[in-house]
Parts: C-alpha cells; sequence; structure tokens
C-alpha cells in the first residue's frame, strides 16, 4: 500500500505570493491532517479534513486554508505569504475512528 | 502549542548502548504515539500505546505508559548509528468524532560508532 504523498518536495516563494500543497493519503484513510513544522514553534496542528468537511482547526490566520476532495486528496493554501510561513508542512492521514496517524514526506516552504 | 515536554533535548549515546527518552503531557489522552524524524524529513510511525495500557513493545523499541504522571518513556535497546533522529511523542484527544495530534519538543538522538 503506498504511503502518504505530498507534493511538491520544495517551494521557494517571494512575500506576498501565494502557495498550494497538495497531500494524497494511505488508501482507505479518509481523514487528513495538516502540520507546519519550525525551529521555534515546532510542530504544530494546522487541521483536519473528514469527508470533505474540517472538522478541526488549530490557531492560524485565515491565511492558512485547506480543502479535500471526494477522493480524499487534500489541498492546503496560504495566501499573502509572509517571511515566517517558511516551515515544513506535513501531511498525516488516519482512518477515523482509528488515530493512527501516519505522514508524508512533507513540503519545505522558503518564503523569501 | 506544544502539549508538553520530552526530555533529554538531546542525547548522545554509544552504537549497542540503550536509548531512553522521557516524554510528558498536560491533559488527558486517548492515544500516545512515538515517530521519528531524520533530518527534517517526513515523521515515521514507531508505536502507538492507548492509555489503558501500560507497556507496549515492538521489535527493540519498549513503551510505557504512566497516566497518573502524564508520562510515558521510548526505550530503544542496542542501538545503532542508524537509528540517529529526532524522536517526538503525540497525544491526541477525541473530541466528538475529531482528533488531532498535539506534540512534544522532541529529543535529539546521535549515536556514535
Amino acid at each position: 500500500k503506498a504511503g502518504v504523498t505530498q507534493t511538491p518536495r520544495y517551494l521557494i516563494k517571494t512575500r506576498g505570493q501565494q502557495v498550494t500543497l497538495s497531500c494524497s493519503p494511505i488508501s482507505g484513510h479518509r481523514s487528513v491532517s495538516w502540520y507546519q513544522q519550525t525551529p521555534g514553534q515546532g510542530l504544530q496542528f494546522l487541521f483536519e479534513y473528514f469527508s470533505e468537511t474540517q472538522r478541526n482547526k488549530g490557531n492560524f490566520p485565515g491565511r492558512f486554508s485547506g480543502r479535500q476532495f471526494s477522493n480524499s486528496r487534500s489541498e492546503m493554501n496560504v495566501s499573502t505569504l509572509e517571511l515566517g510561513d517558511s516551515a515544513l508542512y506535513l501531511c498525516a492521514s488516519n482512518d477515523p475512528p482509528n488515530t493512527e496517524a501516519f505522514f508524508g514526506q512533507g513540503t519545505r516552504l522558503t518564503v523569501v | 502549542s506544544q502539549q508538553g515536554e520530552e526530555d533529554p533535548q538531546a542525547l548522545s549515546i554509544q552504537e549497542g548502548e540503550n536509548a531512553t527518552m522521557n516524554c510528558s503531557y498536560k491533559t488527558s489522552i486517548n492515544n500516545l504515539q512515538w515517530y521519528r524524524q531524520n533530518s527534517g524529513r517526513g515523521l515515521v510511525h514507531l508505536i502507538l500505546i492507548r492509555s489503558n495500557e501500560r507497556e507496549k513493545h515492538s521489535g527493540r523499541l519498549r513503551v510505557t505508559l504512566d497516566t497518573s504522571k502524564k508520562s510515558s518513556s521510548l526505550l530503544i535497546t542496542a542501538s545503532r548509528a542508524a537509528d540517529t533522529a529526532s524522536y517526538f511523542c503525540a497525544t491526541d484527544r477525541i473530541t466528538g468524532t475529531a482528533s488531532k495530534l498535539t506534540f512534544g519538543t522532541g529529543t535529539r538522538l546521535q549515536v556514535t560508532l
């Protein structure tokens, strides 16, 4: 069974631009969650999607948004990028009610 | 915000020795999971322990959970250079039908030959 796939692996964007990251969950997993990892703040929860609905949201500004498609694939969007958005963005999938979560390799976003 | 702390923050041992990492958390949990991360790459799932379990084994890994102390430990026996990585604990609380993971600060393990 293929693991969680995130694309792209690396991105360089300029302040003020927007970016879209993609995540394909493990086949059969209906929940997708997104996390941001930075040296200063560590791993922080962004949001969770299940059956195309956002079920849970972390403490991030509205510039961070996401969506989930009917095939459970998810995208995350960050608008009006700031330097502080530079981070490793990780996607995880699980099959509720099982909370065992499996992560992708992440997308390294650099904002210049 | 981080659920809690992991200690030590960094650990350096020689190959063949055992490595023990501890994790503390603040709130009641449903499950606790341990992950490994190599050099800023993705997280690799190691083991999940449920709140009604006290100990779990997987290969060279042994995890304990003490819900009265809100703490867990990860023991890696007979460590190898390939075990060099950062290790994170993550807890989840199911609220309604949603769940999310809250991570500890991580322990950086260095295993030298």
